[in-house]
């Protein structure tokens, strides 16, 4: 079955770094975009950030273009998520997702993991 | 870009709950809504403005016209208490973007 698995979420500085992964299984990984998705608490869903099934192409939303970097490691089934310049803001819980064929940002989700950013 | 949603919408068991979606890019793209109870990650209930994922219940179904995609619950249950988004993308297909929400409460 299909499982994503979230890791690396905490507490951070503002102006600090954190490196989120999401570990994929039960799919074949290289045939699918992936996405991250977060939730200020007690906010609503905002969409982050696309990486194409090949890797080559990303794309980010304006709130965290030029901060955050999306990557992903077919050979270990992986998606990762660098974090810099975090700010008071970017506190969330953040869900990695795999993008369906059609476009959905999410017919599988991970479980989430939460960031704060705090001094 | 931005999508709108109602804060809230409420219905009696077994009445027609319908939750709408504005964004003037949907003419021209998909809508996509998802489900998400308390605690727990958000579900997928509408594919491609109205295509119903498997295992998701005949009741939940979808629709767009212009720039308004539709949800409609018929027969609502209380266990389809929750909080509802739409998705859609900028025209260029390269931003996505989640409406505010709906929460949804049958009683």
């Amino acid at each position: 079955q299909v499982q994503l698995v979230e890791s690396g979420g905490g507490l951070v500085k503002p102006g600090g770094s954190l490196r989120l992964s999401c570990a994929a299984s039960g799919f074949i990984f290289t045939d699918y975009y992936m996405t991250w998705i977060r939730q200020a608490p007690g906010k609503g869903l905002q969409w982050i950030s696309y990486i194409s099934a090949s890797g080559s192409v990303t794309y980010y939303g304006d709130s965290v273009k030029g901060r955050f970097t999306i990557s992903r490691d077919d050979a270990n089934k992986s998606v990762y998520l660098q974090m810099d310049n975090l700010r008071v803001e970017d506190t969330a819980v953040y869900y990695c997702a795999r993008v369906a064929h059609s476009g959905a940002p999410g017919d599988y989700w991970g479980h989430g993991v939460l960031v704060t950013v705090s001094s | 870009y931005e999508l709108t949603q109602p804060p809230s919408v409420s219905v009696s068991p077994g009445q027609t709950a319908r939750i709408t979606c504005s964004g003037d890019a949907l003419p021209k793209k998909y809508a996509y809504w998802f489900q998400q109870k308390s605690g727990q990650a958000p579900v997928l209930v509408i594919d491609e403005d109205s295509k119903r994922p498997s295992g998701i219940p005949e009741r939940f179904s979808g629709s767009s016209s212009g720039t308004t995609a539709t949800l409609t619950i018929s027969g609502a249950q209380v266990e389809d208490e929750a909080d509802f988004y739409c998705y859609s993308t900028d025209t260029s297909g390269h931003h996505g973007v989640f409406g505010g929400g709906t929460k949804l409460t049958v009683l």
